[in-house]
């Protein structure tokens, strides 16, 4: 499987502020994903990061709130857009070959906010 | 939508064999993929069914039953490092895009004790 890392590992930051998450793997892979783990709960897919295109989007989640780029095949940023206390969680990036295949996780991003 | 329904919790004791439970209802089923979250960590990948039957990998095991909505993982000869949660991941198909997503449970907490 991919060796996947994830900047930072964890922060702190203050309300209205903006915090960008990159996501590295060691491979090229075809499918990258962006989850939300908030605290005791399970993941939530946030989009799937599109290689030359737009992110395509969950319900419940936008581009606005959280902007995706995706400049090549091994590599993704996730921004959270004017932090509240309610964006506190851990992200996480994930891999896939395909969009059948298993997934992999990056460590994720445990993000506080005040 | 999907629903994928597992125990919140669970208690086993060291050396003994733990069956957690998963059943889900979904459309466009594309496979169900089980996965171990110790504390603060991210997901890892245990297991993957897509036909029915039982699928063995070393002290861990994942059944699955289509027809009825249900598989189950199998953990024989615990040991205290087996004490994490255990998600239920669902494969289906997205929005009759051609593409699939990954729908989590909640997870089980398994703790095991002496």
């Amino acid at each position: 499987s991919a060796v996947i890392s994830q900047k930072p590992s964890r922060d702190i930051c203050q309300r209205g502020t903006s915090l960008t998450i990159q996501c590295q793997v060691d491979s090229q892979v075809t499918m990258m994903f962006w989850y939300r783990q908030q605290p005791g709960q399970s993941l939530t897919l946030i989009a799937t990061a599109n290689q030359g295109s737009e992110a395509t989007y969950e319900s419940g989640f936008v581009i606005d709130k959280f902007p995706i780029s995706r400049p090549n095949l091994t590599f993704s940023t996730l921004t959270v857009s004017n932090m509240s206390p309610e964006d506190s969680s851990i992200y996480l990036c994930s891999v896939a070959g395909t969009s059948t295949d298993t997934q992999y996780f990056g460590p994720g991003t445990r993000l506080t906010v005040l | 939508g999907q629903n994928i329904d597992q125990p919140t919790e669970m208690t086993a004791t060291e050396g003994a064999i733990v069956q957690i439970n998963c059943t889900y209802q979904t459309s466009g089923f594309n496979g169900l993929f089980w996965y171990q979250q110790h504390a603060g960590e991210a997901p890892t990948f245990l297991s993957y069914n897509v036909l029915d039957g039982l699928e063995e990998k070393g002290r861990f095991s994942s059944f699955l039953s289509r027809s009825k909505g249900y598989s189950y993982l199998l953990l024989k000869e615990l040991q205290m490092k087996d004490s994490a949660s255990y998600l239920c991941a669902v494969s289906s198909a997205y929005s009759g895009a051609g593409s699939y997503q990954l729908t989590f449970g909640k997870g089980t907490k398994l703790s095991v004790i002496p």
